[in-house]
């Protein structure tokens, strides 16, 4: 069974600050995908960053980067310089022909 | 274009009436999907279209009733519904189902059953 673990179910930062969400997942499959998507309160589920599990290289997007893991099987995001409309639910997803998300850590940025 | 469009984006219906969401892509791609998801929960899996054929059914009751009409439109058919259907919808659309594209989604129908 493919599960997604996000341990952080609230977290907040100070403007500009670095915040790291944290993430565990676990799958017997060899080639799979790992996302992270912000939902704010509009709802509308945005696509942060991707990583695909066969490249070591961890992504990384203007202010936002992974830290992949993968004999770990650890995913963290790290959001470097936070601004106020980082404020959101932050999902992180995991993609094996089904998308399977973690139960989100909703993220308060405060100026 | 690199929408997903969902409509209405609000609906309240009581528990016998049929009501229909519809979701719009234009970005050509093959496969997409119906999630629904409770207030802060994440999105739950619901539908997989592949092809505009049904390839996946999360074991969803029959009064949610999917359809594909076309490469680009999906619907999702509702009928006597209950209170605890009540959520938002979202439809996404993704380039191949083959778990490795990436999901597009739509911004959602909030979907009230009074």
């Amino acid at each position: 069974a493919q599960t997604v673990t996000q341990s952080q179910p609230e977290m907040s930062v100070q403007e500009a600050e670095t915040v790291t969400l944290s993430c565990t997942y676990d799958t017997s499959e060899n080639n799979y995908y790992l996302f992270w998507y912000k939902q704010p309160p509009s709802r509308q589920m945005i696509l942060v960053i991707r990583q695909e599990a066969y490249k070591q290289q961890n992504a990384t997007e203007n202010r936002f980067s992974v830290n992949f893991q993968k004999a770990a099987k650890s995913f963290s995001l790290k959001i470097s310089d936070s601004q106020l409309g980082d404020t959101a639910m932050y999902f992180c997803a995991l993609l094996t022909g089904k998308l399977i998300f973690g139960q989100g850590t909703t993220l308060q940025v405060k100026p | 274009d690199t929408e997903v469009t969902q409509t209405p984006k609000h609906l309240v219906m009581g528990m016998t009436n049929k009501k229909s969401l519809k979701c719009e892509q234009h970005m050509g791609h093959r496969a997409m999907y119906w999630y629904k998801q409770k207030a802060k929960k994440p999105p739950e899996l619901m539908f997989v279209y592949s092809y505009e054929k049904l390839s996946i059914n999360e074991s969803v009751p029959s009064r949610f009733s999917p359809e594909c009409p076309n490469s680009s439109l999906l619907n999702l058919h509702l009928h006597a519904l209950q209170p605890e259907d009540s959520a938002l919808y979202l439809c996404a659309s993704s380039q191949g189902s083959r778990g490795r594209e990436k999901l597009f989604f739509g911004s959602g129908t909030q979907l009230s059953v009074l």
